[in-house]
């Protein structure tokens, strides 16, 4: 089984650019997560989403945006990147919120220049 | 969990000494779970544990052990006779998917 997969694992971006990160799990989770890595900051939550065509907002959404048009897809856009979003993505799934252990892809490195 | 303190931000030791990992946090919730994830230098992130706040057991798994003490809100990691390989930077986060801890490296020099 491939688990959590992301694309691209790598992009390099100019301030202003928008892009998108697509995640994909086949292990038919109904829940998928979306967070961000930066030095000395442990994970960041950025979005989550409980169900298909359901997003909610995590510690840090601004900039973001998120959809969940198929059960096993999660994909997260930056409409205008900014240097502040340079950091390591990623995404992750689990059977539960709080009861589930997260699956994890691995990882998308972003710079924003 | 609302807040998770991680204070040790590196650990170094010497192979084959024990190591402990503390994790405390503050939780307005009566019930919930909390976790262990390990990052290797590799960075991926794999799971290690998962406890439920109704159970104050200690947990062991080989070279690992849990200690869960609700009084205290803590739940710590000990790794003993520790090896290369467990260097890694490790993430403990109570309640779930919602909130991380800012995780502690831990070096393991031969």
């Amino acid at each position: 089984n491939a688990g959590v997969t992301q694309t691209p694992k790598f992009r390099v971006l100019k301030t202003g650019q928008s892009m998108t990160l697509l995640c994909a799990q086949d292990m038919n989770h109904e829940y998928m997560y979306w967070y961000r890595q930066d030095p000395g900051m442990g994970l960041r939550l950025i979005h989550y989403s409980v169900g298909e065509g359901t997003t909610a907002k995590g510690e840090v959404p601004d900039g973001y945006n998120v959809s969940r048009l198929k059960k096993q897809n999660f994909l997260l856009g930056l409409e205008s990147a900014a240097p502040s979003q340079t950091s390591v993505y990623f995404c992750a799934s689990s059977y539960g919120t709080d009861t589930g252990e997260l699956f994890f892809g691995e990882g998308s490195r972003l710079t924003v220049l | 969990a609302q807040k998770v303190t991680q204070a040790q931000t590196e650990i170094s030791v010497v192979e084959k000494e024990d190591v402990t990992l503390d994790c405390v946090y503050e939780t307005r919730d009566t019930t919930y779970y909390l976790f262990w994830y390990k990052q290797p230098p590799s960075g991926e992130l794999v799971f290690l544990i998962r406890r439920n706040s109704f159970d104050e057991q200690n947990e062991i798994s080989g070279r690992y052990s849990w200690n869960f003490q609700k009084s205290t809100s803590s739940f710590n990691f000990t790794i003993t006779a520790s090896q290369v390989v467990d260097s890694a930077v490790y993430f403990c986060a109570p309640g779930g998917p919602l909130i991380f801890g800012s995780g502690t490296r831990l070096l393991v020099r031969p």
